[in-house]
């Protein structure tokens, strides 16, 4: 069972610097969602998404992009890094008439 | 619109004691409610969840009840062990608000020996 799979689980950008965290999943579920955990806080909501084609911001969606071109798949992009995006990312999914989400294993990043 | 508040932490227990984490939320309707439990150092597990009200969700020694008149979903264990040191997430997801899935912000639990 892959369930969700987030990459890379690490990573050091320079300032300024672009990537995209990759985040698949295989349960055809329609709704996924990008965090960010910053140390010691909670769960912030970056962007969303309920189907292929329809994206959604959430609590703190500057700095960030994401595109939703399949069910599967939904990368967020970050254009120019700063050190304020250095955080733990997890992507989520959630079949819209369910009521189990199923969490990526993170990815820490860290802008210097 | 839909959020959840946690109790602050950390809270610091012996083990064996009795923990209580409080969570709130604020919804219309009938929401989903889920604990999520995130040991150091790794991603988030689903600990249990609620759908409707009254229901209890039980795992691993821990229990909440899905409390529609006080809107709450309170984390309960009788016996806390070293081992449940980690931050607990109160978690609420409603369909028909455009699917969006909102935390609180997390309760850091430390259990001494």
């Amino acid at each position: 069972n892959a369930g969700v799979t987030q990459t890379p689980k690490f990573r050091i950008l320079k300032i300024g610097q672009s990537m995209t965290l990759q985040c698949t999943q295989d349960m055809n579920h329609n709704y996924m969602y990008w965090y960010r955990q910053d140390p010691g806080m909670g769960l912030k909501l970056i962007y969303y998404s309920v189907g292929a084609g329809i994206t959604d911001k959430g609590e703190v969606p500057n700095g960030y992009n994401v595109s939703r071109s399949t069910t599967e798949d939904f990368p967020l992009r970050l254009e120019l890094a700063a050190p304020s995006q250095t955080s733990v990312y997890f992507c989520a999914s959630l079949r819209s008439s369910g009521n189990t989400i199923y969490f990526g294993e993170g990815s820490w990043l860290t802008v210097v | 619109g839909n959020s959840v508040t946690q109790m602050e932490g950390p809270v610091t227990l012996s083990e064996e004691a009795f923990l209580t984490i409080n969570c709130t939320y604020t919804a219309t309707g009938y929401p989903s409610l889920f604990w999520y439990v995130q040991y150091p150092g790794e991603g988030l597990q689903l600990l249990l969840k609620a759908t409707k009200a009254d229901d209890k969700g039980s795992n691993k020694g821990f229990e909440a009840t899905y409390r529609k008149e006080t809107t709450s979903f309170h984390l309960e264990k009788g016996s806390v062990q070293v081992s449940d040191s980690a931050v607990y997430f109160c978690a609420l997801y409603k369909d028909n608000q455009g699917g969006k899935l909102i935390f609180g912000q997390g309760t850091e639990l430390s259990v001494k020996p």
